[in-house]
């Protein structure tokens, strides 16, 4: 069955590094989203992004992060300066269509990024 | 804002039926969603309804929605161990494009 895969698992970084979270959504999918969920807390919604550009952001989304679909297969999420409070899971995710009519968003199995 | 609560845990025995409950905000969600996570692993979308739907039945799963009181519940027959895992309600935001809100997941243990 096909999957969407992430990459790393975990990633441990020191504050105001940068991070690049590496996921590879399903092959023929065209819509792409990143979630994260701070331990504890619920999964929000970062960004989804279609055609090479994002489609929607949430107020989480600043200037520190932004996202890549550096080649065919990949799709990044990038954090410049890492904060404490950027340490949660986050799940990528992808599907066939964005739009009304409903599709299965498949996610992956998260990284989980700690920043010390 | 938009909201999604559901009570953070419950406690079952195998065999009987599990009823996980959560409450939503945004009255023009078009579809409603289950997800279940089981350790280690991503989000699995278990079923989810259209907001004009009533119920939903697929196989042991049973998904009741009240509209207006913004009221969805999923029901799951014969709970085996298996089915323990964290379940996420989830509303699609107005607009769509696989928006999600989820709640905080229901951690289901499913005991002896």
């Amino acid at each position: 069955e096909p999957e969407v895969t992430q990459t790393p698992s975990h990633q441990v970084t020191q504050m105001g590094q940068e991070v690049i979270l590496r996921c590879v959504p399903i092959s023929n999918h065209l819509y792409f989203y990143w979630y994260r969920q701070i331990l504890g807390q619920k999964v929000e919604f970062l960004v989804s992004f279609y055609n090479n550009e994002i489609s929607e952001k949430s107020e989480i989304f600043d200037d520190q992060f932004s996202v890549e679909r550096p080649d065919g297969s990949n799709f990044t999420l990038k954090i410049r300066s890492t904060k404490l409070e950027d340490s949660a899971m986050y799940f990528c995710a992808s599907s066939e269509s964005g739009g009304a009519v409903v599709t299965e968003a498949f996610f992956g199995q998260g990284t989980r990024l700690t920043v010390v | 804002g938009e909201d999604v609560e559901q009570s953070l845990f419950l406690s079952v025995r195998e065999g009987d039926s599990s009823v996980i409950n959560c409450t939503y905000t945004d009255s023009s969600s078009t579809y409603l969603y289950w997800y279940k996570q089981e350790p280690g692993a991503g989000l699995q979308l278990l079923t989810y309804i259209f907001s004009n739907m009533d119920m939903k039945q697929d196989q042991r799963l049973t998904v009741l929605l009240n509209k207006k009181d913004k009221h969805l519940s999923l029901r799951i027959a014969d709970t085996q161990t298996g089915d323990s895992a964290i379940y996420f309600c989830a509303a699609e935001l107005s607009g769509g494009y696989n928006k999600l809100i989820f709640g905080a997941g229901t951690r289901l243990a499913v005991h002896p």
